[in-house]
């Protein structure tokens, strides 16, 4: 069974300090990897998408690298701003359904 | 192009009654993905269906059942409810089951 790991589970840091996320996984037969923010009582927004060939993908202020090998990807937030203050979580694809970590809550600082 | 979209988007049903929710998936995605979000469980895969046939299935009680129609819009029904079943329900519709997941705002289920 996969089990995916989100660390930290909380972060609160200061507006334009650069956001480190790290998840894990034990199965590293994946299919892909997929990263989400979710605001408060809302549905999730795809952030990234990195299949399994791939070590790293990039949109924006965001990038995302995969090591499947040891099971873990990071995503990273550059030049945090306020609005980046979200619940983010990281989804494994293996067996054609996703696993999802518990979440690293997110509070940039004015 | 329409995301995808989840009625009723609030619903109150009391213990042992039955409910169903429904999904329209983006439009040419013809694969549909359910899952319930509870604080205590996080995110969990209850089933998912590619054209109007479910292809997987999560770790839930047969009180949870779903189905698809022809045109890609898929349903899910709890019978029975229990207080435990209070949750956020969100699909995903995806074109193929490697492709990327795009997620609805959810239906919030409150069993009282």
């Amino acid at each position: 069974k996969q089990e995916v790991t989100q660390i930290p589970a909380a972060l609160s840091v200061p507006e334009g300090e650069n956001l480190v996320l790290n998840c894990s996984f034990t199965d590293s037969a994946i299919y892909n990897l997929q990263w989400f923010r979710q605001d408060p009582g809302k549905g999730l927004t795809s952030l990234l998408l990195i299949q399994s060939s791939q070590r790293e993908q990039t949109s924006g202020r965001l990038n995302a690298s995969l090591d499947k090998s040891s099971g873990r990807s990071t995503l990273y937030i550059a030049a945090s701003q306020p609005g980046d203050s979200a619940t983010y979580l990281c989804a494994v694809n293996n067996d054609y359904k996703l696993s999802f970590g518990a979440g690293t809550t997110v509070t940039v600082r004015a | 192009k329409a995301g995808v979209t989840q009625t009723p988007r609030y619903l109150i049903k009391t213990r042992g009654q039955q409910v169903t929710l429904s999904c329209s998936p983006i439009s040419g995605h013809r694969s549909v993905s359910w899952y319930q979000q509870t604080p205590g469980q996080g995110l969990q895969f209850l089933f998912e269906y590619f054209s109007e046939t479910q292809r997987n299935k999560g770790n839930f009680p047969g009180r949870f059942s779903g189905r698809q129609f022809s045109n890609s819009r898929s349903e899910m029904n709890v019978s029975t409810l229990e207080l435990g079943d209070s949750a956020l329900y969100l699909c995903a519709s995806f074109k193929d089951r490697v492709d990327e997941q795009y997620f609805g705002p959810g239906t919030r289920l409150t069993v009282t």
